[in-house]
């Protein structure tokens, strides 16, 4: 199984700040990943797939990058409704074995 | 837009069986996957399993392979999950959400108890 690994588990930032989110997968997934957005009491929602396409709807403020195992996300300049826990998820495996990270929560300062 | 409405709530004894349904409105229901995703209280997301219509059986996460099964009636638009043996650590909130690798519309979330 492909073990998804986030940090940091907690951020605070400002508004109007960046915010950076990084996920680390324990082998190569190439660039079949997602990142969700999950604000409590919600579902999650889909914010980035191929570790960089946003999904639709979604504000330019946020980007996906990296490929292999290393990724983040960006947001770059924060908002307070961006508020919530952030998950990445791999979906390379065949059979599917799809993995989520633990989470980042992050927090307005 | 596709709409993903789940039953409600429910109340389970250890051992039993719970099943968990989804209904979607909204698109061509037949040419889209549903999978479905558990969150434990204050836990992460756990991928359960799906069905992907162009393989037009389940697949399912190898943890829960023997305990669950998740059907699909395309004359409804619903998509059941069915998980069996229940013990404590199943109490979890089960979201269907469509997508078979990736999930894009989700469902509201149905709490599932677990309890003696």
């Amino acid at each position: 199984e492909i073990m998804m690994t986030q940090s940091p588990a907690i951020l605070s930032v400002s508004p109007g700040e960046r915010a950076t989110l990084s996920c680390r997968a324990s082998q190569s997934i190439s660039s079949n990943l997602a990142w969700y957005q999950q604000k409590p009491g919600q579902a999650p929602r889909l914010l980035i797939y191929g570790a960089s396409t946003r999904a639709t709807n979604i504000p330019a403020r946020f980007s996906g990058s990296g490929s292999g195992t290393e990724f983040t996300l960006t947001i770059s300049s924060l908002q307070s409704e961006d508020f919530g826990v952030y998950y990445c998820q791999q979906y390379t495996n065949w059979p599917p074995r799809y993995t989520f990270g633990q989470g980042t929560k992050l927090e307005i300062k | 837009q596709v709409q993903l409405v789940q039953s409600g709530a429910e109340v389970k004894k250890f051992g039993s069986s719970v099943k968990v349904s989804c209904k979607a409105s909204g698109g061509a229901f037949s040419s889209y996957a549903i999978s479905w995703v558990r969150q434990a209280p204050g836990q992460g997301l756990e991928w359960m399993g799906g069905f992907i219509p162009i393989f037009g059986t389940p697949i399912y996460a190898q943890k829960f392979q023997g305990r669950v099964t998740i059907t699909t009636d395309e004359s409804t638009n619903t998509t059941n999950m069915k998980l069996s043996s229940l013990r404590s650590e199943d109490t979890a909130v089960y979201y269907c959400a469509r997508g078979g690798d990736l999930f894009d519309s989700w469902g509201q979330g149905t709490l599932v108890t677990v309890s003696s």
